[in-house]
């Protein structure tokens, strides 16, 4: 299988909460990342979390990490119209000197 | 602040044909680069990544080539477009080295159509 794996899609009201899901394989990134990419653009850095950590929050954004499950969460709160767009996860395998992408996961935020 | 460009933005060539896509950062010095690809609706693929000039290590085999000819320069190159080449392709540098949190900032993409 893939070494990054996420859900292609998620539609959700504006103002609820969105949670993107990421499963890996390999459990040797020291970092983790969330990236987002709007229509036609590159991919902008959204939070990464250290590996020693289970959750980071970063205003309306939270990262959990299961280490056991190898299992990545992103949490937006108060989820806008804005938010629509791609969002990866990415991290890095033993050895290699680039990141690893998901599939990435296409959020649509309805009015 | 660093800054990465990427060019053209959009490109469209037929078949058969050569392609030059050029990457350049400002701001810092001996970055990693990268070239990745991304298809219709579907993730990032890693094409090339690069430690130093001249030094280029190539992910997946194919019809595409890259060279560094300067430190902050990075070049995707085709002789021959296949219909299969088309995408987006994203450029992007790292700090090199251990010590510290390792994202890769990203170009804004070139999209290219094979016709």
């Amino acid at each position: 299988g893939e070494d990054v794996e996420q859900s292609l899609f998620l539609s959700v009201r504006e103002g609820d909460s969105s949670v993107i899901n990421c499963t890996y394989t390999d459990s040797s990134s020291t970092y983790l990342y969330w990236y987002k990419q709007e229509p036609g653009a590159g991919l902008q850095l959204l939070t990464y979390i250290f590996s020693n950590m289970d959750m980071k929050q970063d205003q309306r954004l939270t990262v959990l990490l299961n280490k056991k499950d190898k299992h990545l969460s992103l949490r937006i709160a108060d989820t806008q119209t804005g938010d629509s767009a791609i969002y990866f996860c990415a991290g890095a395998r033993t050895g290699r000197r680039a990141l690893t992408f998901g599939s990435g996961t296409r959020l649509q935020v309805q009015p | 602040s660093q800054t990465i460009h990427q060019w053209p933005a959009t490109l469209v060539q037929p078949v058969g044909s050569p392609l030059s896509l050029e990457c350049t950062v400002e701001g810092t010095s001996n970055p990693n680069l990268y070239w990745y690809r991304q298809a219709a609706g579907r993730g990032l693929q890693l094409l090339f990544y690069s430690i130093g000039i001249g030094q280029i290590s190539s992910e997946v085999p194919q019809n595409l080539s890259a060279s560094r000819p300067q430190d902050r320069q990075f070049i995707l190159s085709s002789k021959k477009l296949l219909l299969s080449d088309s995408g987006f392709y994203l450029c992007a540098w790292r700090t090199a080295g251990t010590g510290n949190t390792g994202e890769l900032f990203f170009g804004e993409g070139s999209r290219l159509t094979v016709l």
